[in-house]
């Protein structure tokens, strides 16, 4: 049992380069979200899926995009990427927006140059 | 900002004392939750206070929660070197809001 795995877990880009970031879940969870931690700025929802086939914007959604691509999968897109967006990202899954703990994947950490 | 804050930023204490560390919110909440990281690796869950809950324990970690004040405590007892990690107060309410994190160094 993996839990969360994300993928690659190191990456250097160039500005205005684009990647994706990808993350699985195999416990069957519906919920899943992407945050980005920040060197004393803690953690910071960029998106969520609440379901399979819904996003929603979290609070720092400018210059992400995401795909909920089945119950499993949830990847993160950088399109253009800026020197803001060096930071480590988590992926993070829930069963139930009821009470309930999220599991953490190990982080990615990107550096734009 | 919807996120909460934890106070101290940093605490670093002997092997065998109790470390506290407080978390204040903004927004109300279902529940509030705590988070380890240990140095590189993402946040393991370590325990959840409902809303209409005041204190709650488990093993070594005590953690009280007044929603009056919209603040929780987070208390390690005799704590060990393995302790050494940060913790995060998390408040879920629509969505999960992490607060900045304190960072425990606990020395042998």
């Amino acid at each position: 049992n993996a839990g969360v795995t994300q993928t690659p877990k190191f990456q250097v880009l160039k500005t205005g380069q684009s990647m994706t970031l990808q993350c699985a879940q195999d416990m069957n969870h519906n919920s899943m979200y992407w945050y980005r931690q920040d060197p004393g700025m803690g953690l910071r929802l960029i998106y969520y899926s609440a379901s399979e086939g819904t996003t929603d914007k979290g609070e720092v959604p400018n210059g992400y995009n995401v795909s909920r691509l089945n119950k499993r999968e949830f990847s993160l897109r950088l399109e253009s990427a800026a020197p803001s967006q060096t930071s480590v990202y988590f992926c993070a899954s829930l069963y139930s927006r009821g009470t309930g703990e999220l599991f953490f994947g190990e982080g990615s950490r990107l550096t734009v140059l | 900002s919807q996120q909460g804050e934890e106070d101290p930023q940093a605490l670093s204490i002997q092997e065998g004392e109790n470390a506290t560390m407080n978390c204040s919110y903004k927004t109300s909440i279902n529940n509030l939750q705590w988070y380890r990281q240990n140095s590189g690796r993402g946040l393991v869950h370590l325990i959840l206070i409902r809303s209409n809950e005041r204190e709650k324990h488990s093993g070594r970690l005590r953690v009280t929660l007044d929603t009056s004040k919209k603040s929780s405590s987070l208390l390690i007892t005799a704590s060990r070197a393995a302790d050494t990690a940060s913790y995060f107060c998390a408040t879920q309410g629509n969505q999960f809001y992490f607060g900045t994190g304190t960072s425990l160094t606990v020395i042998p």
